[in-house]
């Protein structure tokens, strides 16, 4: 069986600051791996995703994440935040059939 | 492009009404299609997803159900709702091949009294 942890269920960080979001997984070979962003009241969108080669992928609105196979995580990060970041973050996990699994998602909360 | 819509964007409904949410696709052909629900402050629970026609795959049984009549189109249903029905109801969709990424829709605000 698959299985997603993301063990903050808040983080918060003040405007300037690095970010990093954990996330860990289950699965028995190399695995999809997502991160998503939902910001109130609105769908998902995905921030990036990583297949297979590079173990750091780039994605959209400054952020990053490094798939660490030895540890089983695939962690997000951003340099420094913007108030705009505030969002729900869920990352995901595909193991090659049509049914991804999710986090339970972590809320990141930016103090001015 | 593809994109995603939803409609409505937010509904209000007496317990025991009926329900009908609609999703729609556009841009891409025979993609596969999920339903999830998310209640507040929790994660995504996935309701029904659809790899093609008429093909439709339950995860959780409840008083919900799902149809796919056309390629692009998916709809959830309710012939009774329940209390427990409110919540953010998203749509999403995938290529048809596996472990491929998802595109969400803007999502239904359920409200049910």
């Amino acid at each position: 069986a698959q299985s997603v942890t993301q063990p903050d269920i808040h983080i918060t960080v003040s405007e300037g600051a690095s970010l990093e979001l954990r996330c860990n997984y289950s699965y028995g070979a190399t695995p999809y791996l997502f991160w998503y962003v939902q910001s109130p009241g609105q769908g998902l969108q995905l921030l990036l995703k990583y297949f297979s080669g590079d173990t750091l992928v780039q994605g959209i609105k400054g952020f990053e994440a490094e798939f660490k196979r030895s540890q089983s995580s695939f962690n997000l990060r951003k340099p420094s935040v913007h108030w705009s970041d505030a969002a729900e973050y869920f990352c995901a996990l595909s193991g090659g059939s049509y049914i991804p699994t999710f986090g339970r998602g972590t809320s990141l909360i930016v103090h001015p | 492009s593809q994109t995603i819509h939803q409609w409505p964007a937010t509904l209000v409904q007496p317990v025991g009404s009926p329900l009908s949410l609609e999703c729609t696709v556009e841009g891409t052909s025979n993609p596969n299609l999920y339903w999830y629900r998310q209640a507040a402050g929790r994660g995504l629970q996935l309701l029904f997803y659809s790899v093609g026609i008429g093909q439709i795959s339950s995860e959780v049984p409840q008083n919900l159900s799902a149809s796919r009549p056309q390629d692009r189109q998916f709809i959830l249903s309710s012939k009774k709702l329940l209390l427990s029905d409110s919540g953010f109801y998203l749509c999403a969709w995938s290529s048809g091949q596996s472990g491929t990424d998802q595109y969400f829709g803007p999502g239904t605000r359920l409200l049910v009294l």
